[in-house]
């Protein structure tokens, strides 16, 4: 079963950085994900596309401090120079035959 | 500029229907497939259907087959979801998105079941 798991939380400091992590189901390690960005009150955003090797694209106007790495079943999101409006709800999402699936988000508080 | 633009929700009793619209502009809507998306208050995201590019192929999470429907229209760039025998578990927002990435996202519409 394709299933995406994510820690509920995270945090970090103004200006630091933090590293988010979504972890794939057994036997789907070779998956591509994408990470989306929720801030309160607003609709998701995409953020990018994360293949298994690391590669990625992003969104329209994503900034740089955003970038996408992994390792295994694991595929991370970092944030650096974080930012007040970096606080959010971060989802990362994936595709199977005749499904789509998300984690079920990792919110991130910037102290 | 790649939009989508959702109309259609509101409040409907439960056991009611509702149709939702996605009006698609700045891409050739014709080349991608596409969902629609829903999150409940205070919820997580939840993949509720999507449809190929022709319409050949559609597919639904379990908790809305049978009840919901899925189509589009190539020619008016739009995208639809008909949904019947709604329930108080449907309220959410509706999103429609993009592609296998939801690249992008339309700004939701709510849809509130209640009586």
């Amino acid at each position: 079963q394709l299933v995406l798991t994510q820690s509920p939380s995270a945090s970090a400091s103004l200006g630091a950085s933090v590293k988010l992590t979504c972890t794939l189901s057994s036997g789907h390690s070779s998956y591509a994900i994408a990470w989306h960005q929720q801030q309160p009150e607003k609709g998701p955003r995409y953020l990018m596309k994360l293949n298994s090797d690391g590669s990625h694209s992003k969104g329209d106007g994503i900034p740089d401090r955003f970038s996408g790495s992994s390792s295994g079943a694991e595929r991370y999101l970092t944030i650096s120079s974080l930012q007040s409006e970096d606080e959010a709800d971060y989802y990362c999402q994936t595709w199977g035959t005749g499904i789509l699936v998300f984690g079920g988000g990792t919110k991130l508080t910037v102290l | 500029e790649v939009q989508l633009v959702e109309s259609g929700g509101g409040l409907v009793q439960p056991g009611g229907s509702l149709r939702l619209s996605c009006a698609a502009s700045g891409f050739t809507f014709s080349s991608y497939w596409m969902s629609w998306v829903r999150q409940a208050p205070g919820k997580g995201l939840e993949w509720v259907a999507n449809i190929k590019q022709d319409g050949s192929e559609k597919y639904y999470v379990d908790s809305v087959k049978g009840r919901f429907t899925i189509s589009r229209d190539n020619a008016k760039n739009s995208l639809y979801l008909q949904m019947n025998s709604l329930r108080a578990e449907d309220t959410a927002v509706y999103y429609c998105a993009r592609g296998y990435w939801f690249d992008p996202w339309g700004q939701g519409t709510l849809v509130t079941v209640s009586s």
